[in-house]
């Protein structure tokens, strides 16, 4: 059975930064790309980052650009999320998606549990 | 950025019911467009990916078509268990970009 378990979240203050993880199992995790995905409360959702199997490729929405960084240890068969200068628009539960593809984002499964992330003073 | 419009953004119906939500994108995505649930506390879920195809294990009353700009995801025989909020997503270009929802209510 695929499994994605995430860690990490938290209530932040602004300009603080934190690494959410995502710990799978069930499948080859070097040959699927990696997403992350979040949703605000009570919002929709909004795409935040991919990264390839191999962690060569990473790509990130505008919003996230330059102050989240996406990675993975394909030894340890797990995603991270640094995120960096955080601000109150960052609120948001956070998921991790397993990708069909291995290079860039299609389509998204399974999700991990998600975390929520709370950025205030 | 490619645009997703869905309508309605929500929606009352009874059980038994055809159920049908609108994808617009704002150009052509080809048939890059998959669908999610999402039920309540919950992290989404795919039903169906490439406009059409049902990802496995998914019931056969949920069904998509489309391509190009204008999709239809429908569910045929509403049940109780369908209430969740649905979301289109396109992956033709980056930023992948979802649609705002579509909250399903059973009346």
């Amino acid at each position: 059975e695929v499994q994605l378990v995430q860690s990490g979240g938290g209530l932040l203050p602004p300009g603080g930064s934190l690494r959410l993880s995502c710990a799978t199992s069930g499948f080859t995790f070097s040959s699927y790309a990696i997403n992350w995905v979040r949703q605000a409360p009570g919002k929709g959702l909004e795409w935040v980052s991919t990264i390839s199997g191999s962690g060569d490729t990473t790509y990130y929405a505008d919003s996230v650009k330059g102050r989240f960084t996406i990675s993975r240890d394909n030894s340890k068969n797990t995603l991270y999320l640094q995120m960096n200068s955080l601000r109150a628009e960052d609120t948001a539960v956070y998921y991790c998606a397993k990708d069909t593809n291995i290079l860039v984002a299609s389509w998204f499964d399974p999700w991990g549990q998600g975390t929520l992330v709370t950025v205030s003073s | 950025d490619i645009q997703m419009t869905q309508s309605p953004s929500s929606l009352s119906a009874s059980v038994g019911d055809r159920v049908t939500i609108t994808c617009q994108a704002s150009q052509d995505i080809s048939n890059y467009l998959n669908w999610y649930q999402q039920k309540p506390g919950k992290a989404p879920k795919l039903l169906i990916y490439d406009a059409s195809n049902l990802e496995t294990g998914v019931p056969s009353r949920f069904s998509g078509s489309g391509s190009g700009t204008d999709f239809t995801f429908t569910i045929n025989s509403l049940q109780p268990e369908d209430i969740a909020t649905y979301y289109c997503q396109q992956y033709d270009h980056l930023p992948i970009t979802f649609g705002q929802g579509t909250r399903l209510e059973i009346k």
